[in-house]
């Protein structure tokens, strides 16, 4: 089972951006089985889905995030790696980059993007002065 | 935005106990892709249920999750001591992914 990795500052200011990585312990960032997300969770408060990228560098952000998002992936490195722009205080949270398995449909011409699993364990960051 | 509302908010009961968690979607969730998490404190979510009804590898049998539309259930048949815990469902059938707020399962 792969295991993900997510590293960066734990402490960003104000109007700032907030940049993390994470890392995957094998290849699978470069299958096209897969996409890669990025979920937050204030503390003790629920999760909140950021966005997810598919190998291709196509995107898809939540769009109460979608304006200050980016999002892109190292094959080379095994990474994925999030920016977060303007940050407040409001963004201070877990932040946990996930896998999930995403299926062709010729039906429909399109993917269907499927559960998280697995998840990172997880970094905090504080947005604070 | 399919908003999910989960309830209880609290569910108080001993081991051995049988737990029912609710999870309500504002609109049908396209092929019942909806899943079930676990979070323990200081934990990542860990997945228990997939498309609704499947059980991830490694889950036990006391884990089952039902339902379709717009009304999901997941059912502990038998509370152990390390299922006390937050349980969250997300829906993926529609962008964005959404979460409910959570049931937390706590000892009597």
């Amino acid at each position: 089972q792969v295991q993900l990795q997510e590293s960066g500052p734990g402490l960003v200011k104000p109007s700032e951006t907030l940049s993390l990585t994470c890392t995957a312990s094998d290849g699978s960032i470069s299958s096209d089985t897969y996409y890669w997300s990025w979920i937050r969770q204030p503390a003790g408060k629920g999760l909140e889905w950021i966005g997810r990228v598919y190998t291709t560098g196509s995107t898809n952000y939540n769009p109460s995030l979608k304006s200050r998002v980016t999002m892109s992936l190292d094959t080379s490195k095994n990474q994925l790696s999030l920016k977060l722009t303007s940050v407040t205080a409001a963004d201070t949270a877990v932040y946990y980059c996930a896998r999930g398995e995403k299926y062709w449909h010729d039906s429909t011409g399109s993917y269907s993007e499927h559960w998280f699993d697995p998840w990172g364990q997880g970094t905090l960051v504080t947005v604070s002065s | 935005e399919i908003v999910l509302t989960q309830s209880p908010g609290t569910l108080s009961l001993s081991p051995g106990e049988r737990a029912a968690l609710s999870c309500r979607a504002s609109q049908s969730v396209r092929s019942n892709y909806l899943a079930w998490y676990q979070q323990k404190p200081g934990q990542a979510p860990r997945l228990l249920i997939y498309d609704a009804s499947s059980r991830a590898t490694g889950i036990p049998d006391r884990f089952s999750g039902s339902g379709s539309g717009t009304d999901f259930t997941l059912t502990i048949s038998r509370l152990e001591p390390e299922d006390f815990a937050v349980y969250y469902c997300q829906q993926y059938g529609s962008s964005p992914k959404t979460f409910g707020q959570g049931t937390k399962v706590d000892i009597k």
